[in-house]
């Protein structure tokens, strides 16, 4: 089993529609969660950490459920500039483990 | 403030040969970290460096890989020989000490012909 899981999509969508990703890891020692964005031959960037009590910013919320080792993310009111691959990150020991990414395209 | 710069961008060896990956950290940050990431999936964890000190080079397949990080500062990544498996982007990234965010270079693209 991956330490870190993700449905690699591709999630088609038209712009203004609300999407969701989710994301599973087997780890329950891990300590801290992330969403990362990543444009096609781009290096990763940090999008948003994820908390327990959910946290939003502008479009974009994340849900952390640690009783079920699962990590969400929603994006609401979707861009064509949100067209990325979304990489699901969780961090244990010092460590970052990434998923393999959920691909999002936002179409016209 | 400069990002991390890593060089070269891209490089094309013939399986067999040696390349060498050169980064640059964040001014200041204490923590680097090399990555693999191969196509269609996450970046995997080869090295991390705490100053000049390899903390965790757990996943670093060391027969044919090496790193330094000599001053604590710029870090090279080396493959000897290189391998038709080892194609992939090489990832350098960092963070400041105690940090949880980690800056990512904009990545070697390696071809192993």
């Amino acid at each position: 089993r991956k330490e870190v899981e993700q449905d690699p999509g591709p999630f088609n969508v038209p712009e203004g529609a609300t999407v969701a990703f989710n994301c599973t890891y087997s780890n329950s020692a891990s300590q801290s969660f992330f969403w990362y964005r990543q444009d096609c031959r781009k290096e990763p960037k940090l999008l948003m950490s994820v908390y327990s009590s959910g946290n939003e910013d502008g479009r974009f919320t994340a849900q952390l459920n640690r009783a079920s080792q699962y990590i969400s993310l929603l994006i609401r009111d979707s861009k064509l500039s949100d067209s990325a691959t979304y990489l699901c990150v969780v961090e244990y020991g010092n460590k970052l483990v990434f998923g393999a990414g959920t691909i999002l395209r936002v179409k016209s | 403030e400069a990002g991390v710069v890593q060089s070269p961008r891209y490089k094309i060896i013939e399986k067999k040969q040696p390349v060498a990956f050169w980064c640059n950290p964040i001014s200041g940050h204490n923590t680097l970290y090399w990555y693999r990431q191969n196509l269609g999936q996450g970046p995997e964890l080869l090295i991390r460096y705490e100053n000049e000190e390899a903390v965790d080079d757990s996943q670093l397949p060391k027969d044919r890989f090496s790193a330094e990080r000599l001053k604590g500062v710029d870090s090279t990544l080396k493959i000897q020989p290189a391998e038709l498996g080892d194609s992939a982007v090489y990832l350098c990234a960092s963070s400041s000490t105690g940090g949880d965010t980690q800056y990512f270079g904009p990545g070697t693209r390696l071809t192993v012909l």
